[in-house]
């Protein structure tokens, strides 16, 4: 099984800082199979950057995805309030079971 | 647009057997091309993937739980269903079915349900 580790647990930043967040594997990822999601409270996950940089339908270009093989990241620049949620990396390859990173809290 | 709902019982007791339904709305989970998964948050938290289904013969649970899990789908109805038996405390989670392409491209979950949450307790 595929272990992911997210880091930080938590980011506290300021409206219009960037924040950057880590996904890192415990084995390598073909293909860059790779998602991340964005959860509010009380709602369901909500799709934001698939294939490890294609951003979702519909999801605003200040959400952008980068990496390869074991290191990725999520990267939120002109931070808004209402993007205080939880980010959770996914990895969808070959290798079953697909798994979830624990999620990084971020607080604006 | 297609949409997805879970329905089942918000509470169950120790040892029995959960029962959850998603329908299908807005489109047919028979039109070919979607994996149809269950997903659980825990209190904590934490995401688990359960598994999937794309028919009768194609099946995938997550090892830690295939003693104890089965899906099937409905066809008639528009919808999958999943059992999980032999329930304990440690299964209180929100429940989720999603959809995802079976393309490996485009193999992530696209298409949520609100989730149920499901408590286990006497």
């Amino acid at each position: 099984e595929i272990v992911l580790t997210q880091s930080p647990d938590t980011l506290s930043l300021s409206p219009g800082e960037r924040a950057t967040l880590s996904c890192r594997a415990s084995q390598r990822i073909a293909s860059d199979y790779i998602a991340w999601f964005q959860q509010k409270s009380g709602q369901a996950p909500r799709v934001l950057i698939y294939g490890a940089f294609t951003r979702a339908a519909g999801v605003p270009d200040k959400f952008s995805g980068s990496g390869s093989d074991t290191e990725f990241t999520l990267t939120i620049s002109r931070l808004v309030p209402e993007d205080s949620a939880v980010y959770y990396c996914q990895q969808y390859s070959n290798s079953l079971p697909w798994t979830f990173g624990q999620g990084t809290k971020v607080d604006i | 647009q297609v949409q997805l709902q879970e329905s089942g019982p918000g509470l169950v007791k120790p040892s029995q057997t959960l029962a959850l339904t998603c329908t299908v709305s807005g489109g047919s989970h028979n039109s070919g091309g979607y994996s149809w998964n269950w997903v659980r948050q825990f209190p904590g938290k934490g995401l688990e993937w359960i598994g999937y289904i794309f028919d009768s013969e194609n099946v995938y649970y997550s090892p830690s739980l295939k003693s104890r899990v089965s899906m099937s789908v409905d066809t008639s109805k528009n919808e999958f269903s999943l059992r999980l038996t032999s329930l304990t405390a440690a299964d209180t989670a929100v429940y989720y079915c999603a959809r995802a392409n079976l393309l490996p491209q485009s193999r992530h979950f696209d298409v949520w349900g609100q989730g149920l949450l499901v408590t286990v307790s006497s």
